[in-house]
């Protein structure tokens, strides 16, 4: 076990809907990274998040947005969502930013959400 | 743009029967190259990270070195329970916040009784 949790497990929705994931990093970690995970592409960087600040983005669509609060929690919003976007999606997590102790680069990742569009 | 090529795609072996996995990076300065486990349907589990040339870090069956292009995962006397896909991963120096891992597409290990 991580420490990293996200729900819901699973998602089943139909295409052009809405949902949002919820991730709650490991005690103490102040960055929040997302992942997405298909098939055909492997795990791939969507966004990460350090103590309530964007700080990074990858190849996140536009609609896709992610925000994380102020206990930390961070919240994946997917809209209008498309077939092509079914995939496992993984929170990890991270004690820290930068220039801090080498333990602080090591990502945990979180059990993850597997999402269904159809 | 940081590149992870992991070799081979699979691997089956019968218990005992010792192998490597090779991952090949190109990235502007590395920060660390990271291994993970991961199960299917799950999450990747964290192995190992590795921060310069000629470092070794070792967990019971497993054992991963570092060179200036490429990182190997050892496994001795592997067991069926090692079967799973192993990811290799790198960041880069300029990353600021350590953030982002660039993946490889995973090495899938079958250890057969």
């Amino acid at each position: 076990d991580s420490g990293v949790t996200q729900t819901p497990k699973h998602l089943i929705t139909a295409t052009g809907q809405r949902v949002t994931l919820r991730c709650s990093p490991r005690s103490g970690d102040l960055s929040v990274y997302w992942y997405q995970q298909s098939l055909d592409q492997g795990l791939q960087f969507l966004i990460h998040y350090y103590n309530g600040e964007e700080r990074a983005k990858g190849n996140i669509l536009e609609r896709f947005s992610a925000q994380q609060f102020p206990d930390l929690h961070s919240e994946l919003n997917l809209s209008s969502l498309e077939l092509g976007d079914s995939a496992l999606y993984f929170c990890a997590s991270s004690g820290g930013i930068s220039g801090t102790a080498r333990g602080n680069y090591e990502q945990y990742f979180g059990p993850g959400t597997r999402l269904t569009v159809t | 743009e940081d590149q992870v090529t992991q070799s081979p795609e699979a691997l089956r072996l019968q218990e005992g029967e010792s192998s490597s996995l090779n991952c090949s990076y190109t990235v502007s300065g590395l920060r660390g190259l990271f291994w993970y486990r991961q199960d299917p349907g799950k999450g990747p589990e964290f192995l190992f990270t590795l921060y310069s040339a000629g470092e070794e870090k070792e967990k019971e069956r497993l054992k991963a070195t570092l060179t200036k292009k490429e990182s190997f995962l050892h496994i001795t006397a592997p067991k069926p329970e090692d079967s799973a896909t192993y990811l290799c991963a790198v960041q880069a120096m300029w990353e600021t916040s350590g953030s982002r891992l660039t993946f490889g597409e995973g090495t899938q290990l079958t250890v057969n009784p």
